[in-house]
């Protein structure tokens, strides 16, 4: 059974601080997703990385996915009280007949103005 | 571009019924899967449809089914709903000649009384 373990389970931080959520499995993956999701809504797509090594840059979000295409970070610099929500990672391994992902456990981020 | 929808967005059910939740993709995609969430925790995969057949499945009872409609939206029915049914349904939805990005829909809130 895949599994994908996120830490911390929560963080809450001031405003401008940097933060960083792990995302850690044993398995490999084909491509790791990472959404944010607010309370009583769909998780919304951030990124998908692909390729081991890879590191993609949203504005203040920056994302790599680990040599081995097991674990994945997400650094967010400066963090802003609209960052606030669940951050979830996503493993997915295309090939054969289907595409589903498996979610990691989540991180809920706090931003105090 | 209309993103994914879900009907309803709410719901209450007693136990012992029968719900049906509904779901259009985005356009341009074909593959539809749905998830179920429970509050603090990340989505966990329930099925896949793919040229109106169920593709995979996650461990869930045979209580839950589906339906793929030939314009690809889709229909998850939970018969003799259990109290620990009540949770957030997602629907994603894909392109499966695409790449691995699957597009999440707001959900139908559900709670079994």
């Amino acid at each position: 059974t895949q599994l994908l373990e996120q830490s911390p389970q929560f963080l809450s931080i001031q405003e401008g601080e940097n933060l960083t959520v792990y995302c850690n499995s044993s398995s490999v993956f084909s491509s790791l997703q990472w959404y944010r999701q607010e309370p009583g809504e769909g998780p919304v797509l951030l990124v998908t990385v692909v390729t081991g090594g890879e590191v993609k840059k949203l504005k203040r979000l920056t994302f790599q996915f680990g040599d081995a295409r097991k674990d994945s970070s997400l650094h967010i610099t400066a963090a802003q009280p609209g960052d606030t929500g669940l951050y979830l990672c996503a493993g997915a391994n295309r090939g054969g007949a289907t595409n589903k992902l498996i979610f990691g456990t989540g991180t809920l981020l706090a931003v105090q103005p | 571009d209309a993103g994914v929808t879900q009907s309803p967005t709410h719901l209450i059910k007693t136990r012992g019924q029968q719900v049906t939740l509904r779901c259009s993709p985005k356009s341009g995609h074909d593959t539809v899967s749905w998830y179920q969430q429970a509050l603090g925790q990340g989505p966990q995969f329930i099925f896949q449809y793919y040229e109106e057949e169920e593709r995979q499945r996650g461990n869930f009872p045979d209580r839950f089914s589906g339906h793929q409609f030939p314009n690809y939206s889709s229909e998850l029915n939970v018969n003799a709903l259990l109290l620990g049914d009540s949770a957030l349904y997602l629907c994603a939805s894909e392109q499966r000649q695409g790449g691995y990005e699957q597009y999440f829909g707001p959900g139908t809130r559900l709670t079994v009384t």
